[in-house]
């Protein structure tokens, strides 16, 4: 079955300072990838994906990833943090079996907090 | 766009009671799902609809818990009866289906508390 790991609960950025967010995947294939987050009482806003093509993709918010096929990771990434930042992120896969769309399988989350 | 429609957006219930959500996914998809969020547990998929067909319900917790998908534009997701395990957040999401079936967007979420 496929899993998604965080291994980082929390994690504590002083505001400018570059975020890296770690996330691995274990798939027998190359799955899709994501990364949404949420902000406090809101619903998951997709960030970015991977499809397939350039290992490194741009998203929003100046967010980025990098898929390393041969580390099974796809880290999120921003090379300067701002306040408002802070929320919780999520890394998914999707997988497909042939029967039409399926659900996302996510990470239990890494809660980023900001130090100003 | 409205984006996807939860209803209600927080809920308080008492153990024993039928509860009921309701989702409103974006015009023109044809895929829903239903997620449950919690501290222990994280984001879980519960069932998922293609063009109003429930797919997969393997991650439905239990008898206790029904969805369904009347039409294109209204699911809902039934608890009965409620107990004080299942209060978490509740997520409806909807994706474009055939063309982008993995391109999901998520409903504000129902913050579902049974005491």
């Amino acid at each position: 079955a496929q899993s998604v790991t965080q291994p980082d609960i929390h994690i504590t950025v002083s505001e400018g300072a570059s975020l890296e967010l770690r996330c691995n995947y274990s798939y027998g294939a190359t799955p899709y990838l994501f990364w949404y987050v949420q902000s406090p009482g809101q619903g998951l806003q997709l960030l970015l994906k991977y499809f397939s093509g350039d290992t490194l993709v741009q998203g929003i918010k100046g967010f980025e990833a990098e898929f390393k096929r041969s580390q099974s990771s796809f880290n999120l990434r921003k090379p300067s943090v701002h306040w408002s930042d802070a929320a919780e992120y999520f890394c998914a896969v999707w997988m497909y079996s042939g029967g039409g769309a399926d659900g996302l399988t996510f990470g239990k989350g890494t809660h980023l907090i900001i130090q100003p | 766009d409205a984006g996807v429609i939860q209803s209600p957006r927080h809920e308080v219930t008492e153990m024993g009671q039928e509860v009921t959500l309701r989702c409103k996914p974006i015009s023109g998809h044809n895929s829903l799902f239903w997620y449950r969020q919690t501290m222990m547990r994280g984001l879980e998929l519960l069932i998922y609809f293609n063009n109003n067909v429930p797919i997969d319900d393997s991650g439905m917790p239990e008898d206790r818990f029904s969805a369904k998908m009347p039409n294109a534009s209204f699911s809902t997701l039934k608890i009965q009866p409620s107990e004080p395990r299942d209060s978490a957040v509740y997520f409806c999401a909807s994706a474009p289906g055939d063309s982008h079936p993995y391109e999901q967007y998520f409903g504000p979420g129902t913050r579902l508390t049974v005491t």
